[in-house]
């Protein structure tokens, strides 16, 4: 099936260090979504975007969708303990019918 | 409620038994999709409820998994006879389904299904 390649698998940085992680394809998508989830917890939406070149922040989160469409990342500025968490990329492909393709996540760790 | 939700939060059964999940996707949402996580993996896509259009079963594994969904509200998710490999979190997701297909999905909590 489709795969999406997120790196890196995980991370370790002290807090108020920046964090950069991403997610490539061999495929088109037409929306990129980033997703948090906690332990025990849904993924929860942190950031979406529907077009190419887009950049959109939320907070300290700063994503992009790749101008090839094939390809996004995510930033988190000033990171602090309650980062801690795994992220994930999700796609969606172009011409399909919904269901989103995830990354593996990035799992974060905060060092206070 | 304001959210997705989903019960059992947890189950544990045994080999072989049958188990049936629930998902209450968001009020007004009419697409909904079930998703499988493994342990330290991410989500893989099981199936997909578009209002009264045929789901997509693309991402069902075996004839052990079947999905319905009354309109567009309720979904159940039921495994027959289970084994040891479908111990996950199975998640479900809503969206708005809007035209063109940019759409966000909001997550449940997950069911946390263990198979002794």
């Amino acid at each position: 099936g489709q795969q999406l390649n997120q790196s890196p698998q995980s991370m370790f940085i002290q807090e108020g260090e920046d964090v950069s992680m991403n997610c490539t394809s061999s495929s088109i998508f037409n929306t990129w979504l980033w997703y948090k989830q906690d332990p025990g917890e849904g993924p929860v939406l942190l950031i979406a975007l529907y077009k190419a070149g887009e950049l959109t922040s939320n907070g300290r989160l700063t994503a992009q969708f790749g101008i090839t469409r094939k390809d996004s990342f995510l930033n988190i500025s000033a990171s602090i303990p309650s980062d801690v968490g795994i992220y994930f990329c999700a796609g969606q492909l172009a011409r399909s019918q919904g269901n989103l393709i995830f990354g593996k996540g990035t799992k974060l760790s905060v060092k206070p | 409620g304001a959210g997705v939700s989903q019960s059992p939060s947890n189950k544990v059964t045994e080999k072989g038994k049958d188990v049936e999940l629930r998902c209450d996707p968001i009020s007004g949402h009419t697409a909904l999709y079930w998703y499988r996580q493994r342990l330290g993996q991410g989500l893989e896509f099981l199936i997909y409820f578009q209002g009264n259009s045929a789901p997509d079963k693309s991402g069902l594994p075996s004839d052990r998994f079947s999905a319905e969904r009354t309109g567009e509200s309720v979904s159940t998710l039921t495994i027959q006879r289970t084994q040891q490999e479908d111990s996950a979190v199975y998640l479900c997701a809503s969206s708005l389904a809007l035209a063109g297909g940019q759409e966000t999905q909001y997550f449940g909590p997950g069911t946390r299904l263990l198979v002794l």
